[in-house]
C-alpha cells in the first residue's frame, strides 16, 4: 500500500519568512495530492491540492510543487502570518478519497 | 449554514462500554467517512460509505461499527473489542468519492 512520509514534524519561522513542508510517497500510481490545515480543536481543512498532470500550483501565498520522478511534493507558504500557525497534513491518493493516505503532520508555528 | 456536526466534543467512557459518536451533515453529500487521529500520526480511515445503506471497512475497522440509514447521518460505534479506543475521531463527507472532503470538528474520546 501507499506510504507517505512528512518532514519536518515541527517548524518554527519568523513572521514574514517562508515555510516549506515536504512529503514523499511510495506508490507511483498516486495521482492526487491534497494539503490540509488543522487548527487546534478543529477538523482539517483542504487548503490546496495538485494532480499528477501538473508540476506546480499556486493560490495567493500558498504553493504546492510535485516531482513525480522523485515521488515527492512540497507545500510552500510565503510571507507567513501568525494565523498560519497550525498542523499541516499532506496526503496522497490514486484518485478517490477512500484511498487517501495521510502524512504524520507538521506543527507550524509562526513567531511574531 | 451548511456543514458537518459531531457530538459531543469530548466523551468519557469506562473500559468495556460501547459508545456511539454522532456525525450529521447538511451538505447533501453522498459519501461519508470516519477517521481516527492519534498524536504524531496522520489520519487513518475506519469506515466509509458512498451511499445510503452501504458502507465499507477502511484500514482500521476492527472494533468499530457503523450504520448509514439516512443520507445525513453516519454514526460510529466504538465497541469494547477496540483495544485502544482513546483517540480523536473525525467525520468527513464529500459529494462523491472523487470530490473534496469536508471535515467535522471532531470528538475526543477518552476511555478510562
Amino acid at each position: 500500500g501507499e506510504n507517505v512520509e512528512q518532514h519536518p514534524s515541527t517548524l518554527s519561522v519568523q513572521e514574514g519568512d517562508s515555510a516549506v513542508i515536504k512529503c514523499t510517497y511510495s506508490d507511483s500510481a498516486s495521482n492526487y495530492f491534497p494539503w490540509y490545515k488543522q487548527e487546534l480543536g478543529k477538523g482539517p481543512q483542504l487548503i490546496i491540492d495538485i494532480r499528477s498532470n501538473v508540476g506546480e500550483k499556486k493560490d495567493q501565498r500558498i504553493a504546492v510543487t510535485l516531482n513525480k520522478t522523485a515521488k515527492h511534493f512540497s507545500l510552500h507558504i510565503t510571507e507567513t502570518q501568525p494565523e498560519d500557525s497550525a498542523v499541516y497534513f499532506c496526503a496522497a491518493s490514486r484518485g478517490s478519497a477512500r484511498q487517501l493516505t495521510f502524512g504524520s503532520g507538521t506543527q507550524l508555528t509562526v513567531l511574531p | 449554514d451548511g456543514g458537518i456536526t459531531q457530538s459531543p466534543k469530548y466523551l468519557f467512557r469506562k473500559e468495556g462500554q460501547n459508545v456511539t459518536l454522532s456525525c450529521e451533515q447538511n451538505l447533501n453529500h453522498d459519501a461519508m467517512y470516519w477517521y481516527r487521529q492519534d498524536p504524531g500520526q496522520g489520519l487513518r480511515l475506519i469506515y466509509y460509505s458512498q451511499i445510503v445503506n452501504d458502507f465499507q471497512k477502511g484500514d482500521i475497522a476492527e472494533g468499530y461499527s457503523v450504520s448509514r440509514e439516512k443520507k445525513e447521518s453516519f454514526p460510529l460505534t466504538v465497541t469494547s473489542a477496540q483495544k485502544n479506543p482513546t483517540a480523536f475521531y473525525l467525520c468527513a463527507s464529500s459529494r462523491g468519492p472523487y470530490n473534496e472532503q469536508f471535515f467535522g470538528p471532531g470528538t475526543r474520546l477518552t476511555v478510562l
